[in-house]
């Protein structure tokens, strides 16, 4: 089975801090992506990399950035966290093609104080 | 753009009941459709997908078909359990381009005994 992890489950940090959200799948997926869950708006993708070192804006891409050194990782960087970002982050990956498939992480909910 | 629209939650059911869940979408061209299903502190999974007009996906029990002519794509289960107690996305996907999926706000499903 392919599997997503994603490093912390749970995250507390205060405003202004920089903070970095780590997903490493084990299926050598092209594709890799990072979105955010928020109660009654549903999922909303930040960023995603069709391959290392590739990336491209979703829809809410602000105050975000990320970084694919590497196939496997993909990684998701506040650069000055703040309140509104409070937010569940899910990494999910597919395959190149994958036709919609994507596997996801559990998630980490990130709490700014 | 393409959009998804799902009938709002909670959906409060007993045991064996049928289930519906609204699912309408608005996109150019011919777009892929899904379910994906997240049970409680999991990521999410695929449930089932159509690919064309008059398709029906189906697994574990539910079914959906992609009805071009309404633009729905309604989720339907004839007896759930409690351990279908989850969150709902419906989603579609361009053809066309890079394939980003576009999520739902989410329907959340509560099975009692």
């Amino acid at each position: 089975d392919v599997k997503v992890t994603q490093s912390s489950r749970y995250l507390v940090k205060r405003t202004g801090e920089k903070v970095f959200l780590e997903c490493v799948q084990d299926m050598d997926h092209e594709n890799m992506f990072w979105y955010r869950q928020d109660p009654g708006l549903g999922l909303r993708l930040i960023y995603f990399s069709y391959d290392v070192k590739m990336k491209e804006k979703g829809d809410i891409p602000e105050g975000y950035s990320v970084s694919r050194e590497k196939k496997e990782r993909f990684s998701l960087i506040l650069e000055s966290a703040s309140t509104n970002q409070t937010s569940m982050y899910l990494c999910a990956s597919s395959l190149g093609q994958g036709g919609g498939k994507l596997f996801f992480g559990s998630g980490t909910q990130l709490s700014v104080l | 753009g393409n959009s998804v629209t799902q009938m709002e939650g909670p959906v409060t059911l007993s045991e064996e009941a049928f289930l519906t869940i609204n699912c309408t979408y608005t996109a150019t061209g011919y777009p892929s459709l899904f379910w994906y299903v997240q049970y409680p502190g999991e990521g999410l999974q695929l449930l089932l997908k159509a690919t064309k007009a008059d398709d029906k996906g189906s697994n574990k029990g539910f079914e959906a078909t992609y009805r071009k002519e309404t633009t729905s794509f309604h989720l339907e289960k004839g007896s759930v359990q409690v351990s279908d107690s989850a969150v709902y996305f419906c989603a579609l996907i361009s053809n066309t381009g890079f394939q980003k999926l576009v999520f739902g706000t989410g329907t959340r499903l509560l099975v009692s005994p």
